[in-house]
Parts: structure tokens; sequence; C-alpha cells
């Protein structure tokens, strides 16, 4: 049992190049998350998705794409991206109400990218 | 507006003082959950505790107690005789109404345990 991982671990991109992240979480947890963690900012939420095929923008989604094809996995795009970007990001997922006893999100280990 | 203050950036402490983290935080909703999470200096987030806004009890588990306070609208988190490896950053969060579908995270606290 993996919980939640994330891929990949670092990565470093140029101003305007595109990336994803990949999100994957074997828990058969509904809902699925990504964060940025700025210094000094905490976590914010970038996008959201309730369930498979669905999606929803959070409090910082501009400049971000997300899919959620399949259940366990939820996937970060950049379509060209900027220094501001810079960050670590958290993917996590949770039980949705009903579905299981408790529903803390659970977090995957954060992925550094740097934009330059 | 903040929803989450966590007043405090930074505390050291020497091993086995007792330290208390404070968290306040704002909602309108009747309905809404508190959390406590734990980042190492490895990186990762780690859930300690959940408590729905019904639930007033404090809790305790091991060395570490929450207070829930609604009348002053506070969660904080009591470490008991701290050690080294509670070294980390400790985040609030809160979530309004059912589902946790956003948790809105304070700034966070960064604890220093020294030897």
């Amino acid at each position: 049992n993996a919980g939640v991982t994330q891929t990949p671990k670092f990565r470093v991109l140029k101003t305007g190049q595109s990336m994803t992240l990949l999100c994957a979480q074997d828990m058969n947890h509904e809902y699925m998350y990504w964060y940025r963690q700025d210094p000094g900012m905490g976590l914010r939420l970038i996008h959201y998705s309730v369930g498979e095929g669905t999606t929803a923008k959070g409090e910082v989604p501009d400049g971000y794409n997300v899919s959620r094809l399949k259940k366990q996995n939820f996937l970060l795009g950049l379509e060209s991206a900027a220094p501001s970007q810079t960050s670590v990001y958290f993917c996590a997922s949770s039980y949705s109400p009903g579905q299981g006893p408790t529903y803390e999100q659970y977090f995957g280990p954060g992925t550094r990218l740097t934009v330059t | 507006a903040q929803k989450v203050t966590q007043a405090q950036t930074e505390i050291s402490v020497v091993e086995k003082e007792d330290v208390t983290l404070d968290c306040v935080y704002e909602t309108r909703d009747t309905t809404y959950y508190l959390f406590w999470y734990k980042q190492p200096p490895s990186g990762e987030l780690v859930f300690l505790i959940r408590r729905n806004s019904f639930d007033e009890q404090n809790e305790i588990s091991g060395r570490y107690s929450w207070n829930f306070q609604k009348s002053t609208s506070s969660f904080n988190f009591t470490i008991t005789a701290s050690q080294v490896v509670d070294s980390a950053v400790y985040f609030c969060a809160l979530s309004e109404g059912e589902g946790a579908n956003n948790l809105f995270f304070g700034t966070g606290t960064r604890l220093t345990v020294i030897p």
C-alpha cells in the first residue's frame, strides 16, 4: 500500500516550457487535491476533484489545468511555466463523506519545481 | 481575510520543555473541521488530528494534546516533554461544511527543539 505518490520529485523548467505532474493513490479515495506550498504562506489549494471525470477550481487555479481520467490518478499541468510557479506541489486524497470512516487528507511527498 | 491564523512563526524550546502552538480560526459555518498536520524536515505532511465543530472535548494522544474552544475560535496544540524529533513545521487547517473539499491552512509554526 503506497498511499499517495507523486512523480517527479524534482524538476527544473525554463520559462514557457510545459510539464505534467502525476499523482497516484491506491486507497480508493474519491477526492483528490493539488496544493502549492510557498515560503511563509502555508499550503494553498490549486484544483481538486470529487470523482473520476470531475474537477473544480481551488484558491489559486490560474496557470494550471488538471484532469482526472482515472479514479486513482490526478494530473496537474502547467502549459507555459512562469517563475511565479516555482513552488513545492503537494497532492492529497481523501474519502468522500459516507465513503469511509474519516476524511482527513493524506498527502504525497511533494514535487519541488523550479522555473528559471 | 485569513481563515486560519498561526501567530507564532517560530518557536524554540529546550528538550523536555512543554510547548503550546496556537491556532485561531474564522468561519461562519456551524459545521466545520479543524486539523493539525506536522511537516518534518523531510518535507512530507503527516496528519495528527481532526476535530469537528460539534465536539469540544479536549484530546490527548501520548505527549500530544489539543484544546478546542469555540468561544475563542481556537484549536491549540500542546506537546509535553518535547523531544528533538518534534522539530518540524506544524500547520493548523480548517475545512468548512461537510466534505473537506478545501483545507485552508495557516502559515505554520516552525518548532525547534534544542537538545
